[in-house]
C-alpha cells in the first residue's frame, strides 16, 4: 500500500545550528502531515501537523514545509539544542480516516 | 494526570503462549489504537478502536485481538506469540472529531517484547 517513504539517516547538527529532516510521501490522498519526536526508551511526541491546503506552518521553534508538487514535508529546527536529540518521524493521515502512516525516521544526533 | 499508561514494559514470551499487553488512559479520548515499532522502521498500525464497543484492524492485525469495554481501558491479546511478533507495542489514544482521530496522538511508553 502507499506509504510515507522516510529512510533512517542519522543527522548530526551543531548545538546552535538549525536542522533540517526531510521526509517523502506517496499518498496524495493525504490531508495532514505530522512530525513525532521519539527520545530514546520513550514513546513519539507530536510536534507540530500540517494540511494540505498549506505550505508552511511555524511553532515554537519548528517550521514544517510541504510541497505537493514533490511530495515532499521537511521539518526545520531553529537554534537545535541537546535536548533535540531523537529521532525523528513524518506521519500522514487522511481527513476521514483512523490511521497515523509512519516513515522510518531519522535520528538527529545534536553535537555540543 | 497519568496520560497513557502500558504495562508490563518489558516482556518475555515463548513461543506460543498468550498474553495481554494493558493499556489504559485517563484523558477521557474517545480513540485509541496499537502500534509495533520494529528496528529501523516507523510505526505499525495494528488495532484502533474509536469508542467503546467499537474496534477495527489497521495494517498489521493477524495474530492479536483486541476488545474495548470502556473508554479507558484498550488490552492487547496475543493469541499464540511467534517470534515474528518480538517488537516494541505502543498504545496511543486522541480526541476524537466527528469519530475520526486527531493528528495529535498521546503515546505511552512502549512494551518491549521478545518471543523465543
Amino acid at each position: 500500500g502507499e506509504s510515507v517513504g522516510l529512510h533512517l539517516p542519522t543527522l548530526s547538527v551543531q548545538e546552535g545550528d538549525n536542522s533540517i529532516i526531510n521526509c517523502a510521501y506517496s499518498n496524495s490522498a493525504s490531508d495532514y502531515f505530522i512530525w513525532y519526536k521519539q527520545e530514546s526508551g520513550k514513546g513519539p511526541q507530536f510536534i507540530i501537523d500540517i494540511r494540505s491546503n498549506m505550505d508552511k506552518r511555524q511553532g515554537q521553534r519548528v517550521t514544517v514545509l510541504l510541497n505537493k508538487t514533490v511530495k515532499h514535508l521537511s521539518l526545520q529546527i531553529a537554534a537545535t539544542q541537546p535536548g533535540d536529540s531523537a529521532v525523528y518521524f513524518c506521519a500522514e493521515k487522511e481527513a476521514a480516516g483512523n490511521k497515523l502512516t509512519f516513515g522510518g525516521g531519522t535520528r538527529v544526533l545534536v553535537k555540543p | 494526570n497519568a496520560g497513557v499508561t502500558q504495562t508490563p514494559k518489558f516482556q518475555v514470551l515463548k513461543t506460543g503462549q498468550s498474553m495481554t499487553l494493558q493499556c489504559a488512559q485517563d484523558m477521557n479520548h474517545e480513540y485509541m489504537s496499537w502500534y509495533r515499532q520494529d528496528p529501523g522502521m516507523g510505526l505499525r498500525l495494528i488495532h484502533y478502536s474509536v469508542g467503546a464497543g467499537i474496534t477495527d484492524q489497521g495494517e498489521v492485525p493477524n495474530g492479536y485481538n483486541v476488545s474495548r469495554s470502556t473508554t479507558e481501558d484498550f488490552p492487547l491479546r496475543l493469541l499464540s506469540a511467534a517470534p515474528s511478533q518480538t517488537s516494541v507495542y505502543f498504545c496511543a489514544s486522541s480526541y476524537s472529531v466527528r469519530g475520526t482521530m486527531n493528528t495529535e496522538a498521546f503515546f505511552g511508553q512502549g512494551t518491549r517484547l521478545t518471543v523465543v
